[in-house]
C-alpha cells in the first residue's frame, strides 16, 4: 500500500523567512511518481511539480526548491524569501508507475502555510 | 480555455435529495477521476474511469453513481445525500501511459453543502 505523510499540520513565518515543507512516502514500487500541489484559499488545486523515482536530482524553481532523497523516501519543499502570496495549502502526493487501477494519486494530508506580513 | 470545468461550483441542498455534479475536459485525456477533499482538506481517491470505463471505485457507498457519457465527461450522481456528504469534489484528468505516472490536472473543485 502506498502512504504519504506530511507531519507537519500547520507552519507560520513571518514574510522572506525560508521555509521547508516536509514530505515521507511509502511504496513497495520501485518505479513510482511524487508531486506536490499548492491549494490557495480560492481552493484550486495547483500542480507544482512531478518527479520520478529514478530522477533524484533537486529541482529549483525560482524561489521553489525540492530535494527528493530515495533514501530517507522524502521529497521535501523549501520556499526561500516567503511572500504572503505563499499562504495555501501543500499537498504531497504519490502515484504509482501504472496505469488503471494504480493510477490514483495518495494524497498527503497537506501543511497550511501561513506566510505573515 | 479551462482544462477541467465542473459544474456547478457551489451546491447547497438538504438531507434526502439527489444531485449530480458534471465535469468536463477538453484536454484529449482517456482517464478521469473524483476526489473528495472533506473538511480536513484531506484528498481522496473516489472513482476512476478510463475510456468511459469503471477503473477505480475506492469503497465509495453506492449512493454515489458515476457516469461516463464519453472520455471527455465524468458526472457525479449522489442519492439521498446525507450530512457527511458535505465536502470538496474534484474531478481530475491525465492522459495514461503504459509506464504511469503521468501528471493529474484538476478542475476548480464543486463545494457541496448538505443541509
Amino acid at each position: 500500500a502506498q502512504k504519504v505523510t506530511q507531519a507537519q499540520t500547520e507552519i507560520s513565518v513571518v514574510e522572506k523567512e525560508d521555509v521547508t515543507l516536509d514530505c515521507v512516502y511509502e511504496t513497495r514500487d520501485t518505479t513510482y511518481y511524487l508531486f506536490w500541489y499548492k491549494q490557495p484559499p480560492s481552493g484550486e488545486l495547483v500542480f507544482l511539480i512531478r518527479r520520478n523515482s529514478f530522477d533524484e536530482q533537486n529541482e529549483i524553481s525560482g524561489r521553489y526548491s525540492w530535494n527528493f532523497q530515495k533514501s530517507t523516501s522524502s521529497f521535501n519543499f523549501t520556499i526561500t524569501a516567503s511572500q504572503v502570496v505563499d499562504s495555501a495549502v501543500y499537498f504531497c502526493a504519490l502515484r504509482g508507475p501504472y496505469t488503471g487501477a494504480n493510477s490514483k494519486l495518495t494524497f498527503g494530508k497537506g501543511i497550511t502555510l501561513s506566510v505573515r506580513p | 480555455d479551462t482544462a477541467v470545468s465542473q459544474t456547478p461550483k457551489y451546491l447547497v441542498t438538504q438531507m434526502g435529495n439527489d444531485k449530480s455534479i458534471k465535469c468536463e475536459q477538453n484536454l484529449g485525456h482517456d482517464t478521469m477521476y473524483w476526489y473528495k477533499q472533506d473538511s480536513k482538506k484531506f484528498l481522496k481517491i473516489m472513482f476512476s474511469y478510463n475510456n468511459k470505463e469503471l477503473i477505480i471505485n475506492e469503497t465509495v457507498p453506492n449512493r454515489f453513481s458515476p457516469k461516463s457519457p464519453d472520455k471527455a465527461h465524468l458526472n457525479l450522481h449522489i442519492n439521498s445525500l446525507e450530512l457527511g456528504d458535505s465536502a470538496v469534489y474534484f474531478c481530475a484528468s491525465s492522459q495514461d501511459r503504459p509506464s504511469g505516472g503521468e501528471k493529474q490536472y484538476f478542475g476548480p473543485g464543486t463545494r457541496l453543502t448538505v443541509t
